[in-house]
C-alpha cells in the first residue's frame, strides 16, 4: 500500500520552517526520504529504520515514529535550493519493495 | 564513478510498436529497481532484482511488460505492444544493500512517449 503524503503542496518563503508528514497502514521496517527536481531523478536524502531514530543532515532531519507508523521530515530555515517535490517510500517489516507515496511539492520563494 | 546509465533519454513511438529501455546499474550494487512516474500515479515499482533475479514483479501492469536482468551490469525493460497509457517517464534505479533497500541512486529516467 502507497503511503499518504501530507500536505501535498506548500509554498514557503525563504527562512521559513516546514514539515512534511508519511503514514502508512502497515508496520515499517524503514522510511526512505527523496527529492526530486522538476526534470530531474530522485536523490536520496535519508534512511530511517525501525526503532524511531532521528535523523539530521544539515538543516533538513527527520523522525520515525514505529508505534504509529509515520515519519515527519523536518525543513528549517528553507532555502531557494530546497524547492522540488519531496518524496517518502516505506518498507514494511517483510524487508521487501520500497513503496512511494504521492509527493509533496515544496516552493520557496525569495 | 558513473551513475546509473539508462537510454534511450527519450522514445517517441507508435502505439503497437515494441519498446525496449536499458538499464546499467552502478557497478558492485546487487539490486536493481524499475519504476514508472507518472503525473497520476506517481513513482509506481515495477519490478525489482537481487543479484540479478526477479524479486517481486507484482508492480508489472500487464502482460505486455517483461523485464530481464541476464547479468549484474545491464537490465532491459519491453513493451509489447506497447499503448498510449504507457506514456510515462521510466526510472531505473540500483542499490547495494539488497533486500535491505539501503539508499537508490536513481538514473535520468527514460520519457516514452506513446501516439
Amino acid at each position: 500500500q502507497q503511503p499518504v503524503q501530507s500536505p501535498q503542496a506548500v509554498i514557503l518563503r525563504e527562512g521559513e520552517d516546514a514539515v512534511i508528514n508519511c503514514s502508512s497502514s502497515k508496520a515499517l521496517y524503514s522510511v526512505h526520504w527523496y527529492r526530486q527536481k522538476h526534470g530531474e531523478a530522485p536523490v536520496f536524502l535519508m534512511i530511517l529504520l525501525k526503532g524511531g531514530e532521528q535523523k539530521g543532515h544539515e538543516k533538513i532531519s527527520a523522525s520515525f515514529n514505529e508505534k504509529k507508523q509515520q515519519s515527519s521530515l523536518y525543513l528549517t530555515a528553507s532555502q531557494l535550493s530546497y524547492s522540488g517535490t519531496y518524496f517518502c517510500g516505506t518498507q514494511g517489516e517483510g524487508r521487501n519493495k520500497l513503496v512511494f507515496g504521492a509527493g509533496t511539492i515544496l516552493r520557496v520563494k525569495s | 564513478d558513473a551513475g546509473v546509465i539508462q537510454s534511450p533519454r527519450h522514445e517517441v513511438t507508435e502505439m503497437g510498436q515494441e519498446v525496449t529501455l536499458r538499464c546499467k546499474p552502478i557497478s558492485g550494487h546487487n539490486s536493481l529497481f524499475w519504476y514508472r512516474q507518472t503525473m497520476m500515479r506517481g513513482l509506481e515499482l515495477l519490478i525489482y532484482f537481487n543479484n540479478n533475479v526477479p524479486i517481486d514483479d507484482s508492480g508489472m501492469p500487464e502482460d505486455r511488460f517483461s523485464a530481464k536482468m541476464p547479468n549484474a551490469s545491464f537490465s532491459t525493460l519491453k513493451i509489447q505492444p506497447s499503448e498510449p497509457r504507457d506514456s510515462a517517464v521510466y526510472f531505473c534505479a540500483s542499490s547495494q544493500q539488497g533486500l535491505n533497500t539501503g539508499e537508490l541512486f536513481f538514473g535520468e529516467g527514460s520519457r516514452l512517449t506513446v501516439l
